[in-house]
């Protein structure tokens, strides 16, 4: 499968603990997106990566929030002091191309219960 | 900010009939995108629009990309069992003229009986 994969696809923590998602884009796509997704609603922009820069940070994205893509491959997204309210599905896309034809292909997501 | 909103929020129908649901923006958009979620699953890609009264065809689904770059619609024609899901609307806002972040509408989540 060379689609996008994300790591784990469930996790359940507890309240103040840290967690760590992994996502591994599509080979040969230099950008990389994380979104976040409640129930009922769309899919809302976290971050992104072309290549290992991280351009642009979404105002949902606190300080207890941190990705990084280190190499311009696989990135990581990092929650620290968990809040009931992080409860979400966060989904990592990948793309490559022109401004005006950015297709982002999307992972299976991972699923975070905060209890 | 920039908003995407989508109608209407649900829609039954019955295996056969068409469905249509509808995408405006706030702001003129580059170009539009839609995706399909089936429950429990993740988004995706349907297909991009990105010149102004843009029409595509996939089979017996429909899209519109109006003549303002403001708004777009999803028409399926004959809907079966297999169009359930929700269909999202993403309309891209420029990062930094290096990249682009999807600003996604609530969905129309569709569903069909037989």
């Amino acid at each position: 499968d060379t689609g996008v994969s994300q790591d784990p696809r469930h996790k359940i923590t507890k309240r103040g603990q840290n967690v760590t998602f992994r996502c591994d884009p599509i080979s040969e796509h230099n950008r990389l997106y994380w979104y976040r997704q409640t129930l009922g609603q769309g899919p809302e922009f976290l971050t992104y990566f072309q290549n290992e820069a991280q351009l642009e940070k979404s105002r949902l994205l606190s300080d207890r929030f941190s990705a990084e893509r280190p190499k311009g491959s696989f990135s990581t997204l990092e929650i620290q002091r968990t809040e009931q309210g992080d409860s979400a599905m966060y989904l990592c896309a990948s793309s490559t191309g022109t401004l005006l034809t950015d297709t982002q292909y999307f992972g299976p997501g991972t699923r975070l219960t905060v209890l | 900010g920039q908003q995407v909103m989508q109608i209407p929020q649900y829609q039954h129908v019955q295996e056969g009939e068409d469905f249509t649901t509808y995408c405006n923006s706030s702001t003129t958009l580059s170009n539009i995108q839609w995706y399909k979620q089936r429950p429990g699953g993740h988004p995706v890609f349907l297909i991009q629009l990105v010149k102004s009264g843009e029409v595509k065809k996939q089979k017996r689904l429909t899209f519109q990309f109006g003549e303002a770059k403001k708004n777009s619609s999803l028409h399926i024609t004959a809907t079966q069992t297999t169009d359930v899901g929700t269909y999202f609307c993403a309309g891209s806002r420029l990062y930094n003229q290096a990249g682009t972040a999807l600003i996604f509408g609530k969905g129309t989540t569709l569903s069909v009986s037989s």
